[in-house]
């Protein structure tokens, strides 16, 4: 069984809806995180928790909230979607004895927003 | 503001090596990092380096770090079809992880 699941894979959703994406992890770490990834730019960071208790920004925080709502999930809510959404999201973890470099990805979920 | 960059895209034929190059800004990294990524899947991380070394070997890779020029790059010999992927570079230590935008790498018979 893959260590970092993501659900669903594969979304398409109207403007304005709201909409929650999942990740869960059986890798025992405390760091999570949430990334998006649009061609040409790379990954970017939304935010990122270092244990249940603890919910930081990312770069790109704005239109997005998140919930720990255990160590093993960690879950990326969209309140009202817009197309500028549309976009590759990937869920990772770290363990806290390596910090963030060696982190642990998800399959990812492909989002579009019509 | 931190920054790291990749050329986009590379070309190779089967059985020649690859390059892929990187730069990045930030003089405080502690460890740079290779993510791969292939069709439909996340990043899956490759190998990485000390900022204190020059060099790291890992079977058929290579990783070379220039810190004075802020410069890295990864060697894979003798590349295969199923070394085309994405790959990605990523200048991190314990708080942060900042990703290029990646290096398309096509292998073609």
């Amino acid at each position: 069984d893959a260590d970092v699941t993501q659900t669903p894979r594969n979304r398409i959703t109207k403007t304005g809806k709201r909409i929650m994406l999942e990740c869960s992890q059986t890798k025992g770490h405390d760091r999570m995180y949430w990334y998006r990834q649009d061609p040409g730019l790379g990954l970017r960071l939304i935010y990122y928790s270092f244990d249940v208790k603890d919910i930081n920004k990312g770069e790109i925080s704005d239109g997005y909230s998140v919930s720990r709502q255990a160590q093993a999930k960690f879950s990326l809510s969209l309140e009202s979607a817009i197309p500028n959404q549309t976009a590759l999201y990937f869920c990772a973890t770290s363990a806290s004895t390596t910090g963030f470099g060696e982190q642990y990805f998800g399959p990812g979920t492909r989002l579009t927003v019509t | 503001g931190e920054d790291v960059e990749q050329s986009l895209f590379l070309s190779v034929r089967e059985g020649d090596s690859s390059v892929i190059n990187c730069t990045y800004t930030d003089s405080s990294s502690t460890y740079l990092y290779w993510y791969k990524q292939e069709p439909g899947a996340g990043l899956q991380l490759l190998t990485y380096i000390f900022s204190n070394m020059d060099m790291k070997q890992d079977q058929r890779l290579t990783v070379l770090l220039n810190k004075k020029d802020k410069h890295l790059s990864l060697r894979i010999a003798d590349t295969q079809t199923g070394d085309s992927a994405i790959y990605f570079c990523a200048d991190g230590g314990y708080n942060k992880l900042i990703f290029g935008a990646g290096t398309r790498l096509a292998v073609h018979p």
